[in-house]
């Protein structure tokens, strides 16, 4: 089982719908926790980062982190065209010097106009 | 905060010669580096972790020397592919981290292209 499991889609939504994308893991160790944005041909932009379960809004995007589940979402409301790229989770164990980032696979949205 | 510059975006090289790639922390002192590599539909995999001012630690598979990082001051660190092949053509990516970064950001990829 890897680590960190997520649905690479692709998933096409029309324009305006809500997007929710997931990831699961496995070791309880990791609690930090990353969502990205990856545009082709582009490094990850960092959209949420969390660290407790439950849920933390920033606009149209929400994270939400259920930890005893191992379980992490982002939402995305009233999607746009703009908003078709690859997402990534990605997560790390607290304490020091354990800065490693370990993703999922990422997911590629369409938003369809 | 936590403003990366990476270049180049791209390169195209002659498979036997070196490229060196540079990842610039703008506004924060990078003490640690990451550098990743992803291939097309595939995520990131780490390929090796500095800290300034000592040797890169890399992860299996990667090699060495092939893969030459310098981490010499807290806002540069250079990753050089020498004798390039065509295999090494893929994205590659720096994250710095350190005081006053917020997150784990990235800089904007290098694509490398061997012929």
């Amino acid at each position: 089982q890897k680590e960190v499991e997520q649905d690479p889609g692709p998933l096409s939504v029309p324009e305006g719908a809500i997007v929710s994308l997931n990831c699961t893991y496995s070791n309880s160790a990791f609690q930090y926790f990353m969502w990205y944005r990856q545009y082709s041909r582009k490094g990850p932009e960092l959209l949420m980062y969390t660290y407790s379960s439950g849920n933390k809004e920033d606009g149209r995007f929400t994270a939400q982190v259920d930890k005893s589940s191992k379980y992490i979402s982002l939402f995305i409301r009233d999607s746009q065209p703009s908003d078709s790229a690859t997402y990534l989770c990605a997560m790390t164990a607290s304490g020091a010097g354990s800065y490693q980032l370990t993703f999922g696979k990422g997911t590629k949205l369409s938003v369809i106009p | 905060g936590a403003v990366v510059s990476q270049h180049p975006s791209w390169v195209i090289c002659k498979s036997g010669t070196s490229v060196k790639i540079e990842c610039r922390s703008l506004d924060f002192q990078a003490t640690t580096m990451f550098w990743y590599r992803q291939f097309p539909k595939q995520s990131l995999m780490l390929m090796a972790t500095s800290n300034e001012g000592s040797k890169a630690t890399y992860e299996q598979g990667v090699e060495k020397d092939k893969f030459l990082i310098n981490h010499a001051s807290l806002t540069l660190s250079t990753l050089t592919v020498t004798s390039a092949h065509p295999e090494d053509s893929s994205f590659y990516i720096c994250s710095p981290h350190g005081t006053g970064a917020y997150g784990y950001t990235f800089g904007s990829g290098t694509r490398l292209t061997v012929v």
